[in-house]
């Protein structure tokens, strides 16, 4: 039974590109969430994802958009880089209507070096 | 592979030692919280959680204390062991639906 896969593991971009980060969620969930994570800081929520369409949204501009597939996974984009964008992105699943049961699965993430 | 524990508070213990990790959490009407581990290079793995209607829960040598009068956690990890080193986050549940508001970290070192 497959965990939460991201890919890629990492990329580097420079500023002003545009990249696009993948999560196929744990088999059998099917809500999305992407969490930012800056060096030494903690997870930062962007935004959810469930039935192809965003449920919650963190404080976190326009440029991050997200999808969310039929098959429940999903993508995360960012446009217009910028260097603070650096960060660890973490994709994290669950089972709508399992909150506050622990059945929440974080991947191993996506490190993005933008220059 | 690359450390998350850059410039975060660091508890060094003793092999075999208990470690008590500390967590201050922003939102009263928070009801439900979990404490992750972080290793380099890796994604948080969840270690236990506890609900606002409790006050302790207990674990494989992970115990959880919850204080909500004013707005604590504490994570308090028996013997502790070598693969204990890793960054340790408490998140709380914002508003359900599992938004989670997580922490700043800490880091634990483990001296063998």
């Amino acid at each position: 039974d497959a965990g939460v896969t991201q890919s890629p593991t990492h990329l580097i971009k420079t500023r002003g590109q545009q990249v696009t980060l993948r999560c196929s969620p744990k088999s059998g969930h099917d809500t999305v969430s992407w969490y930012q994570q800056a060096l030494g800081q903690g997870p930062q929520f962007i935004f959810q994802y469930y039935e192809e369409e965003e449920r919650q949204r963190g404080n976190f501009p326009d440029r991050f958009s997200g999808h969310q597939f039929p098959n429940y996974s999903s993508e995360l984009n960012v446009n217009a880089l910028l260097l603070g964008d650096s960060a660890l992105y973490l994709c994290a699943s669950s089972l709508v209507g399992q909150q506050n049961t622990g059945e929440l699965f974080f991947g191993e993430g996506s490190r993005l070096t933008v220059l | 592979g690359e450390s998350v524990g850059l410039h975060l508070p660091t508890l060094s213990v003793q092999e075999g030692d208990n470690s008590i990790i500390n967590c201050a959490y922003s939102n009263s009407a928070s009801d439900y919280f979990i404490w992750y581990k972080q290793e380099s290079g890796k994604g948080p793995q969840f270690i236990i959680d506890i609900r606002s209607n409790m006050d302790k829960r207990q674990g494989q040598r992970v115990t959880v204390l919850l204080n909500k009068t004013v707005k604590h956690l504490s994570l308090q990890i028996a013997a502790t062991q070598p693969g204990d080193s890793a960054v340790y986050f408490c998140a709380e549940n914002v508003e359900g639906n599992n938004r989670l508001a997580f922490g700043k970290g800490n880091q634990v070192v483990v001296i063998p």
